[in-house]
């Protein structure tokens, strides 16, 4: 079974904040590696899919790193507003390529 | 337009009924899944779907069964309703099983009384 680790489980933070969070996953047999954000009654979206390691994806005010060799992404939100409150979650697929394991997620609340 | 549907939204229904949630993606993707969200929040998955064959089967008791009628549609029938499976539901598809992006449907809450 994959082990899909994400830490903290939960983060407050102030509007104009900058965050980070981490995934770690096992470095052996990597394939590729998802970061999703799921809000509150919605379905979870796809933020990044990351294979290479040293890639680092960008998307707006949200970047990501990845290291495959010691097992761990980094995702970055700079300037954190109220609407990027919402709980991010990290998967990489299992040993088979069927599917998704996700990790348990980062709740994120932004206070304005 | 929707690329994952899934219905009904929203269901209460009593212990020991059989009840059906119905999925349908139109992003003409090969696989399909079924998403449970447990009581601590945690997506845990319980089926796949490759071309109308089932790939994975996470140890999910018997009386959960995907049905699939063609590539565009997945089913989830559940028998003998239990307090312990109200929970969101969540269908999913992928262009390929092999771990690419999966797309959600906005998940069915499901309520046993």
């Amino acid at each position: 079974i994959l082990n899909v680790e994400q830490s903290p489980q939960s983060l407050h933070v102030q509007e104009g904040d900058s965050t980070n969070f981490t995934c770690s996953f096992p470095s052996s047999n990597f394939y590729a590696l998802h970061w999703y954000r799921w809000e509150t009654a919605k379905s979870p979206e796809a933020l990044f899919v990351m294979t290479l390691n040293g890639d680092e994806k960008k998307k707006g005010r949200i970047s990501a790193t990845l290291n495959t060799k010691e097992g761990y992404s980094y995702l970055y939100i700079k300037g954190s507003q109220p609407e990027d409150s919402a709980t991010y979650l990290c998967a990489s697929p299992n040993s088979g390529y069927s599917t998704l394991t996700f990790g348990k997620g980062t709740m994120l609340l932004v206070s304005p | 337009d929707t690329a994952v549907s899934q219905t009904p939204k929203y269901l209460v229904t009593q212990m020991g009924n059989d009840k059906s949630i119905k999925c349908e993606q139109n992003l003409g993707h090969d696989t399909m899944y079924w998403y449970k969200q447990d009581s601590k929040k945690f997506l845990k998955i319980m089926f796949s779907y490759n071309n109308k064959e089932l790939i994975i089967n996470e140890t999910v008791p018997n009386r959960f069964s995907p049905k699939s009628p063609d590539k565009a549609h997945l089913n989830l029938h559940i028998n003998s309703l239990e307090l312990g499976d109200s929970a969101v539901y969540f269908c999913a598809s992928s262009p390929l099983p092999s771990g690419n992006t999966i797309y959600f449907g906005e998940g069915s809450w499901l309520t046993v009384v």
